[in-house]
Protein backbone atom coordinates (compact mmCIF):
# COMPACT_ATOMS: atom_id res chain seq x y z
CA UNK A 1 0.00 0.00 0.00
CA UNK A 2 1.05 3.49 -0.80
CA UNK A 3 2.95 5.87 1.87
CA UNK A 4 1.03 9.14 0.42
CA UNK A 5 -2.70 9.35 0.89
CA UNK A 6 -5.21 11.01 -1.27
CA UNK A 7 -8.66 11.15 -1.35
CA UNK A 8 -10.39 8.64 -3.59
CA UNK A 9 -12.30 11.14 -5.49
CA UNK A 10 -13.07 14.82 -5.84
CA UNK A 11 -15.46 16.62 -8.28
CA UNK A 12 -16.86 20.33 -9.22
CA UNK A 13 -18.67 21.84 -12.02
CA UNK A 14 -17.13 23.32 -14.94
CA UNK A 15 -15.46 27.12 -13.87
CA UNK A 16 -15.10 25.53 -10.20
CA UNK A 17 -11.80 25.61 -8.23
CA UNK A 18 -11.20 21.88 -7.00
CA UNK A 19 -8.27 20.55 -4.70
CA UNK A 20 -6.65 17.35 -4.25
CA UNK A 21 -4.62 16.59 -0.85
CA UNK A 22 -1.75 14.48 -1.05
CA UNK A 23 -0.86 13.07 3.06
CA UNK A 24 2.58 11.67 3.44
CA UNK A 25 5.34 12.00 6.65
CA UNK A 26 8.53 13.48 7.29
CA UNK A 27 10.56 10.75 5.29
CA UNK A 28 8.72 12.25 1.86
CA UNK A 29 6.71 15.16 1.52
CA UNK A 30 7.96 16.66 4.89
CA UNK A 31 11.61 16.68 3.65
CA UNK A 32 11.13 16.59 -0.16
CA UNK A 33 9.57 18.05 -3.38
CA UNK A 34 6.29 16.79 -4.56
CA UNK A 35 5.38 15.74 -7.96
CA UNK A 36 1.65 15.69 -9.09
CA UNK A 37 0.35 13.57 -12.35
CA UNK A 38 -2.32 13.19 -14.49
CA UNK A 39 -3.32 9.86 -15.50
CA UNK A 40 -6.13 9.81 -18.07
CA UNK A 41 -7.63 6.14 -19.30
CA UNK A 42 -5.38 4.90 -22.18
CA UNK A 43 -2.65 7.19 -21.87
CA UNK A 44 0.36 7.34 -20.67
CA UNK A 45 0.92 9.75 -17.34
CA UNK A 46 1.41 13.06 -17.74
CA UNK A 47 4.06 15.17 -15.48
CA UNK A 48 1.62 18.27 -14.18
CA UNK A 49 3.72 19.52 -11.77
CA UNK A 50 7.29 19.09 -10.13
CA UNK A 51 9.17 20.54 -7.69
CA UNK A 52 6.31 20.86 -5.39
CA UNK A 53 5.13 23.86 -7.50
CA UNK A 54 6.52 24.36 -10.91
CA UNK A 55 4.70 23.41 -14.11
CA UNK A 56 6.22 22.04 -17.14
CA UNK A 57 6.13 24.11 -20.61
CA UNK A 58 2.55 23.48 -22.13
CA UNK A 59 0.85 22.67 -18.64
CA UNK A 60 -2.08 25.35 -18.10
CA UNK A 61 -1.53 27.71 -15.11
CA UNK A 62 -4.89 26.74 -14.05
CA UNK A 63 -3.01 23.96 -12.53
CA UNK A 64 -0.94 24.88 -9.46
CA UNK A 65 0.96 22.67 -6.57
CA UNK A 66 1.45 23.73 -2.68
CA UNK A 67 2.99 22.26 0.41
CA UNK A 68 2.60 22.74 3.57
CA UNK A 69 4.54 20.11 6.19
CA UNK A 70 3.78 16.62 5.37
CA UNK A 71 0.83 17.48 2.94
CA UNK A 72 0.84 18.16 -0.18
CA UNK A 73 -1.90 19.79 -2.44
CA UNK A 74 -3.01 20.33 -5.89
CA UNK A 75 -5.49 22.78 -6.84
CA UNK A 76 -7.54 23.50 -10.43
CA UNK A 77 -8.86 26.37 -10.85
CA UNK A 78 -11.02 27.04 -13.74
CA UNK A 79 -12.28 23.28 -13.87
CA UNK A 80 -12.64 22.28 -17.58
CA UNK A 81 -14.50 19.11 -18.85
CA UNK A 82 -10.91 17.84 -20.35
CA UNK A 83 -9.33 18.06 -16.57
CA UNK A 84 -11.68 14.76 -15.79
CA UNK A 85 -8.74 12.22 -14.99
CA UNK A 86 -6.74 10.39 -12.27
CA UNK A 87 -4.11 12.51 -10.45
CA UNK A 88 -1.54 11.05 -8.45
CA UNK A 89 1.09 12.71 -6.46
CA UNK A 90 4.65 11.34 -5.56
CA UNK A 91 7.69 11.71 -3.93
CA UNK A 92 11.27 10.26 -3.15
CA UNK A 93 10.68 8.40 0.12
CA UNK A 94 14.31 9.01 2.69
CA UNK A 95 14.17 5.81 4.56
CA UNK A 96 12.98 3.25 1.55
CA UNK A 97 15.03 5.01 -0.97
CA UNK A 98 12.18 4.79 -3.63
CA UNK A 99 10.49 6.90 -5.04
CA UNK A 100 6.35 6.15 -4.05
CA UNK A 101 3.13 7.30 -5.64
CA UNK A 102 0.05 8.33 -4.01
CA UNK A 103 -2.98 6.28 -4.08
CA UNK A 104 -4.71 8.74 -6.32
CA UNK A 105 -7.93 10.61 -7.17
CA UNK A 106 -10.09 10.74 -9.22
CA UNK A 107 -11.76 14.02 -10.76
CA UNK A 108 -14.87 14.22 -12.33
CA UNK A 109 -16.15 16.81 -14.01
CA UNK A 110 -20.20 18.05 -13.01
CA UNK B 1 11.33 14.70 -29.26
CA UNK B 2 12.38 12.06 -27.37
CA UNK B 3 10.38 8.90 -27.28
CA UNK B 4 10.41 5.76 -25.34
CA UNK B 5 8.82 2.79 -26.17
CA UNK B 6 8.38 -0.49 -24.16
CA UNK B 7 8.50 -3.98 -26.07
CA UNK B 8 8.12 -7.58 -25.15
CA UNK B 9 5.74 -11.08 -24.26
CA UNK B 10 2.36 -10.31 -24.48
CA UNK B 11 1.55 -12.94 -21.76
CA UNK B 12 3.22 -14.57 -19.39
CA UNK B 13 3.10 -17.76 -17.03
CA UNK B 14 3.04 -17.92 -13.47
CA UNK B 15 6.18 -18.40 -11.94
CA UNK B 16 8.12 -17.41 -15.06
CA UNK B 17 9.71 -14.38 -15.36
CA UNK B 18 8.62 -10.63 -17.13
CA UNK B 19 10.72 -9.69 -19.30
CA UNK B 20 10.46 -5.91 -20.98
CA UNK B 21 12.53 -3.97 -23.13
CA UNK B 22 12.58 -0.30 -23.28
CA UNK B 23 14.07 1.89 -26.51
CA UNK B 24 14.79 5.07 -26.28
CA UNK B 25 14.70 7.61 -29.32
CA UNK B 26 15.08 10.92 -30.20
CA UNK B 27 18.02 11.26 -27.43
CA UNK B 28 20.74 9.54 -25.51
CA UNK B 29 19.81 7.50 -22.59
CA UNK B 30 23.78 8.21 -20.96
CA UNK B 31 22.36 11.81 -20.73
CA UNK B 32 23.53 13.23 -17.19
CA UNK B 33 20.80 14.22 -14.51
CA UNK B 34 18.25 11.24 -15.62
CA UNK B 35 17.11 7.76 -14.65
CA UNK B 36 15.13 5.81 -16.70
CA UNK B 37 12.38 3.63 -14.76
CA UNK B 38 9.92 1.40 -14.64
CA UNK B 39 5.99 2.11 -13.22
CA UNK B 40 3.05 -0.21 -13.37
CA UNK B 41 -0.21 0.05 -12.77
CA UNK B 42 -2.57 -3.39 -12.37
CA UNK B 43 -5.89 -3.05 -13.56
CA UNK B 44 -8.08 -0.65 -11.32
CA UNK B 45 -5.33 0.35 -9.09
CA UNK B 46 -2.79 2.89 -8.62
CA UNK B 47 0.38 3.41 -10.25
CA UNK B 48 3.22 1.97 -8.53
CA UNK B 49 7.12 2.75 -9.19
CA UNK B 50 9.26 -0.65 -9.69
CA UNK B 51 12.81 0.81 -10.01
CA UNK B 52 15.45 3.46 -12.18
CA UNK B 53 18.37 2.92 -13.32
CA UNK B 54 21.45 5.28 -14.23
CA UNK B 55 23.21 5.04 -17.43
CA UNK B 56 26.27 3.90 -15.74
CA UNK B 57 23.98 1.07 -14.18
CA UNK B 58 23.78 2.46 -10.95
CA UNK B 59 20.43 0.94 -9.68
CA UNK B 60 17.24 2.05 -6.81
CA UNK B 61 14.31 -0.52 -6.11
CA UNK B 62 11.00 -0.78 -4.54
CA UNK B 63 11.93 -2.51 -1.68
CA UNK B 64 8.39 -4.63 -2.30
CA UNK B 65 9.77 -5.74 -4.94
CA UNK B 66 13.70 -5.69 -4.89
CA UNK B 67 13.70 -9.52 -4.06
CA UNK B 68 12.22 -10.14 -7.85
CA UNK B 69 13.45 -7.17 -9.79
CA UNK B 70 16.53 -6.45 -11.87
CA UNK B 71 17.28 -3.79 -14.27
CA UNK B 72 19.82 -3.00 -16.73
CA UNK B 73 21.03 -1.14 -19.15
CA UNK B 74 22.47 -1.28 -22.92
CA UNK B 75 23.88 2.21 -23.80
CA UNK B 76 25.09 0.79 -27.20
CA UNK B 77 21.26 0.16 -28.24
CA UNK B 78 20.11 3.15 -25.84
CA UNK B 79 17.75 0.86 -24.26
CA UNK B 80 16.77 -0.53 -20.61
CA UNK B 81 15.20 -3.65 -19.41
CA UNK B 82 13.51 -5.21 -16.29
CA UNK B 83 12.92 -8.62 -15.49
CA UNK B 84 10.83 -9.71 -12.58
CA UNK B 85 10.84 -12.64 -11.40
CA UNK B 86 8.62 -15.41 -10.17
CA UNK B 87 5.34 -13.81 -11.17
CA UNK B 88 1.71 -13.92 -10.21
CA UNK B 89 -1.64 -12.79 -11.14
CA UNK B 90 -0.94 -9.85 -8.80
CA UNK B 91 1.84 -8.88 -11.22
CA UNK B 92 -0.74 -8.43 -13.96
CA UNK B 93 -0.45 -5.02 -14.98
CA UNK B 94 0.20 -2.15 -17.73
CA UNK B 95 3.46 -1.23 -17.65
CA UNK B 96 5.61 1.94 -18.57
CA UNK B 97 8.91 2.79 -18.95
CA UNK B 98 10.04 6.62 -18.61
CA UNK B 99 12.76 9.25 -17.84
CA UNK B 100 13.34 10.30 -14.22
CA UNK B 101 15.16 13.49 -13.47
CA UNK B 102 17.70 12.64 -10.53
CA UNK B 103 18.28 15.72 -8.39
CA UNK B 104 20.73 16.52 -5.66
CA UNK B 105 18.75 17.88 -2.47
CA UNK B 106 20.20 20.50 -0.18
CA UNK B 107 20.66 17.87 3.09
CA UNK B 108 23.26 16.22 1.35
CA UNK B 109 21.55 13.54 -1.04
CA UNK B 110 20.68 12.65 -3.96
CA UNK B 111 16.85 11.66 -5.09
CA UNK B 112 14.34 10.81 -7.61
CA UNK B 113 12.35 12.87 -9.30
CA UNK B 114 9.82 13.43 -11.83
CA UNK B 115 8.89 11.14 -15.17
CA UNK B 116 8.64 13.51 -17.48
CA UNK B 117 8.66 11.25 -20.59
CA UNK B 118 7.02 8.37 -20.70
CA UNK B 119 6.27 4.97 -23.07
CA UNK B 120 2.74 4.03 -24.42
CA UNK B 121 2.91 1.71 -21.93
CA UNK B 122 2.37 -2.09 -22.75
CA UNK B 123 0.10 -4.41 -20.96
CA UNK B 124 1.40 -7.65 -19.31
CA UNK B 125 -1.28 -10.56 -18.20
CA UNK B 126 0.20 -13.29 -16.53
CA UNK B 127 -1.99 -16.15 -16.92
CA UNK B 128 -1.33 -19.97 -17.97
Amino acid sequence: QSVLTQPPSASGTPGQRVTISCSGSSSNIGSNIVNWYQHLPGTAPKLLIYGTNQRPSGVPDRFSGSKSGTSASLAISGLQSEDEADYYCAAWHDSLKGYVFGTGTKVTVL
Amino acid sequence: QLQLQESGPGLVKPSETLSLTCTVSGGSISSSSYYWGWIRQPPGKGLEWIGSIYYSGSTYYNPSLKSRVTIFVDTSKNQFSLKLSSVTAADTAVYYCGRQRYDYHSGGYYYLSGVDYWGQGTLVPVSS
